[in-house]
């Protein structure tokens, strides 16, 4: 069963950092590119970064250039967001997903809470 | 940024009522456009690919239609597992952007 299950979310003060993980199971990881997306609460959905499949390629949504960075390690089936800086507008639910060909986003995981407040 | 505008926003309906959702692009994005279904606590769910593409496992009351800067997503005849809000979702260029999203709501 193609899964995706992401971990490390938390309580972080403005300013900090933190690192978000998300390992994936039951299919070939290092043939897929990966996004992130977030939802703050009660709000929309809204894509962050994508990472190529073999890691050669990173781009950005305006609102984290330069303070978030995607990365992956196809060794660990695992995909990263490097998040800094933290700002209470980052507040939100932060998903995973995987990128099917050219027919967007077809699995995704649950999501990790991350809320930003001194 | 090519901006994605859905609508209506909300939408109450009934058991058995068609309901349709419009996206409109900005720009025109060939077909590159997907439709999720979120329920609450759940991760977005690909009702449609494609702009027009049924997903394996999707019941067939849901269709899509549309090319370039229009697009809809019909539910035929609602059922009560189908109250969700939805998203449009185009990934013709980056930043990727999705739609506002609609809550369908039961009448």
């Amino acid at each position: 069963q193609e899964q995706l299950v992401e971990s490390g979310g938390g309580v972080v003060q403005p300013g900090r950092s933190l690192r978000l993980s998300c390992v994936a199971s039951g299919f070939t990881f290092s043939t897929f590119g990966m996004h992130w997306v977030r939802q703050a609460p009660g709000k929309g959905l809204e894509w962050v970064a994508i990472i190529w499949y073999d890691g050669s390629k990173t781009l950005y949504a305006d609102s984290v250039k330069g303070r978030f960075t995607i990365s992956r390690d196809n060794s660990k089936n695992t995909v990263y967001l490097q998040m800094s800086s933290l700002r209470a507008e980052d507040t939100a639910i932060y998903s995973c997903a995987r990128e099917n060909s050219k027919y967007g986003l077809d699995v995704w995981g649950q999501g990790t809470t991350v809320t930003v407040s001194s | 940024d090519i901006q994605m505008t859905q609508s209506p926003s909300s939408l109450s309906a009934s058991v058995g009522d068609r309901v349709t959702i419009t996206c409109r692009a900005s720009q025109g994005i060939r077909n590159d456009l997907a439709w999720y279904q979120q329920k609450p606590g759940k991760a977005p769910k690909r009702l449609i690919y494609a702009a027009s593409n049924l997903q394996s496992g999707v019941p067939s009351r849901f269709s899509g239609s549309g090319s370039g800067t229009e697009f809809t997503l019909t539910i035929s005849s609602l059922q009560p597992e189908d109250f969700a809000t939805y998203y449009c979702l185009q990934h013709n260029s980056f930043p990727w952007t999705f739609g506002q999203g609609t809550k369908v709501e039961i009448k």
